[in-house]
Order: structure tokens, then sequence, then C-alpha cells
């Protein structure tokens, strides 16, 4: 079956500008979960859903970063006034339920010029 | 979670079998541990997981020690295709919610 889908696979923006990333993951999975990987870095948990309850957003570096998860299903990571050292790639994962194997997407790469 | 240690970088030969080791000498009794790997420009992909016993699957085997404080991952026959970093997490299901923790993991190297 499909896989975690992740949109747009590059994106390059300005200083300041806000940017939306989306995540589509695999269906029927209960829990998803953002990460990031700056370069040369490992994997940095950012913010994880888990069915209606109220997102662990322990993960997230700032203010200008939040997350949405419609419907229990397609997720959009924003963040606003983006700077440099947002430059990463940001990675999508979903599991069936918590505690459960994570399958990750291919990731969004954004450089912030 | 506990930490774990790993070693920065290994190299194999194609066709030959890779041991991949893990430290992790503050586990607690409910870790699990698991394996991932990350390919080039690719997402992390799950290898295989266990929590005392050894552990077969049809991408690798991991060998846990008796005392737990280490864990060894073996590919059998490595391929060119599993050149990729190789990350050993603990998690524990009860305590640390649904978070992957990623260390550096080990970038292993596969020598045609």
């Amino acid at each position: 079956g499909a896989g975690v889908s992740q949109s747009p696979s590059n994106k390059v923006t300005e200083k300041g500008k806000d940017v939306e990333l989306r995540c589509d993951p695999i269906s029927g999975h209960t829990a998803l979960y953002w990460y990031r990987q700056s370069l040369g870095q490992g994997l940095e948990f950012l913010i994880y859903f888990q069915g209606n309850s109220a997102p662990d957003k322990s993960g997230l570096p700032s203010d200008r970063f939040s997350a949405e998860r419609t419907g229990g299903s397609v997720s959009t990571l924003t963040i606003q006034r983006t700077q440099q050292e947002d430059s990463a790639v940001y990675l999508c994962a979903s599991s069936l339920f918590a505690g459960e194997t994570q399958y990750f997407g291919p990731g969004t790469r954004l450089l912030v010029l | 979670d506990a930490k774990t240690t790993q070693p920065n970088s290994m190299e194999s030969n194609e066709e030959e079998p890779v041991h991949l080791p893990c430290n992790h000498s503050t586990i607690s009794g409910t870790d699990y541990i698991h394996w991932y790997r990350q390919l080039p420009s690719q997402g992390p992909e799950y290898v295989i997981h266990g929590l005392t016993s050894n552990v077969n699957n049809r991408m690798a085997s991991l060998a846990i020690a008796e005392d737990r404080k280490s864990s060894t991952l073996i590919l059998h026959r490595a391929t060119l295709r599993d050149a990729a970093v190789y990350y050993c997490i603990l998690r524990d299901k009860e305590t640390s919610g649904s978070r992957l923790t990623f260390g550096e993991g080990t970038q292993l190297t596969v020598n045609p």
C-alpha cells in the first residue's frame, strides 16, 4: 500500500516568509510525528499527534513553529517568519498506534535564504 | 530514554556479514531495543527490535547480550544497498511516549 507522503519535496524560501509543509500518513494510522534533520545532524523530534488527544508539542523549537492534524489524517507543519537556521529536512512519520513501528516519509528539504 | 553508544562508522565488503554494535549500559527493564536505518536522501526505515531474546527477520538479526547492556545488529550478507546510517534506539513504551530519540548512529560503508 501507499506509504507516508510529504509535499513539497523541496522548498526554497526567503527569510521572514511563512511556509507550510504537508504530510499524508498511511491510511488508518492513528499516530503522526514530525522530526527535523539539520545538515550533518541527527533527527530531532518536533511534535506528535495521537488520535483526538492533545498533541505533544514539547519538541517545537520556538513559537514560530506550529502544526495541526485535520480529521485525524493529513497534517500541516507551519513555520512563521522563517530564519536561516530553520533550513533542514523535515520528516513526517506515522504509526498504527502510539509506540508501534514508525514509517517515515521522504521528507521536505527546506532552504531559507 | 536511556543513552546508546555506537561507533561513528564501519566498513564492510559486499556479500560479507556485518556486525553493528550498540552499547546501552543504563538500559532499564522495560526498554525495547530498536534499530532503524537511513539510506542516503531518504527517511529512516525500521529494521528490527527486541526486548530480551535474539530476533530474526528478513532484513537482519538482533543479538542481545544476556545482561542487555549491549546488542548487535547483524546483516548476514551486506549489499551495496545496505550502505546507510544505522541507529540503535531504546524505547520504553510505558514512560517515553512515542517519540524516537535518535543519536548519531553508525555510518556503514559497503565496498564492492
